[in-house]
């Protein structure tokens, strides 16, 4: 089992649709988390960063821990197509000096006009 | 703040030459540099950890001697991919962390460098 799991996709939705995408671990030891946009053929983008449970809001996105659960997930609201691109969550633990991320499979979403 | 620049973006050479890219922190001082590798359609996969003035952390099956790192500065980190064969071929992706001062685990991606080699 892989410490974080994350549908591949394609996810395709119209434009102005609500989009959520969702990421699940298994290492309770992960305190932080953070949700990247990755365009082809470039790097990956932070998008959002978050310690704690609960939810965090940016303009139209909108992230949300559930440690208890183990679960986290990134709504984009009024989903627009220069959002199309993979989204790649990530996270860690506390601990440890280099502070290393395990990342997600990515979703590849496309917002179709 | 805290960008990250690689060099080269794209580079095409011939299997059995050395390939250096570099990864810059333009206007913060990087402690610590990651170099991925990331393959179409799948997610990035760590190859590395460097920290400035030291030997570089290697995940578990990456080669140390084929794929060479120095962290000479605070500023720059450097892969070199050794004798390079087509299965090298790759989109290789470095990041790195403001240091103490900056968010636990926090990390800034450079646009990465497209490795083909014929």
């Amino acid at each position: 089992q892989k410490e974080v799991e994350q549908d591949p996709g394609p996810l395709s939705v119209p434009e102005g649709a609500i989009v959520s995408l969702n990421c699940t671990y298994s290492n309770s030891a992960f305190q932080y988390f953070m949700w990247y946009r990755q365009y082809s053929r470039k790097g990956p983008e932070l998008l959002m960063y978050t310690y704690s449970s609960g939810n965090k809001e940016d303009g139209r996105f909108t992230a949300q821990v559930d440690k208890s659960s183990k679960y986290i997930s990134l709504f984009i609201r009024d989903s627009q197509p220069s959002d199309s691109a993979t989204y790649l969550c990530a996270m860690g633990p506390l601990s440890g000096g280099y502070n290393k991320l395990i990342f997600g499979a990515g979703t590849r979403l496309a917002v179709h006009p | 703040g805290a960008v990250v620049s690689q060099h080269p973006s794209r580079v095409i050479c011939k299997s059995g030459t050395s390939v250096k890219i570099e990864c810059r922190s333009l206007d913060f001082q990087a402690t610590t540099m990651f170099w991925y590798r990331q393959f179409p359609k799948q997610s990035l996969m760590l190859m590395a950890t460097s920290n400035e003035g030291s030997k570089a952390t290697y995940e578990q099956g990456v080669e140390k001697d084929k794929f060479l790192i120095n962290h000479a500065s605070l500023t720059l980190s450097t892969l070199t991919v050794t004798s390079a064969h087509p299965e090298d071929s790759s989109f290789y992706i470095c990041s790195a962390r403001v240091g103490a001062s900056g968010r636990k685990g926090e990390q800034f991606f450079g646009p990465g460098t497209r490795l083909t080699v014929l």
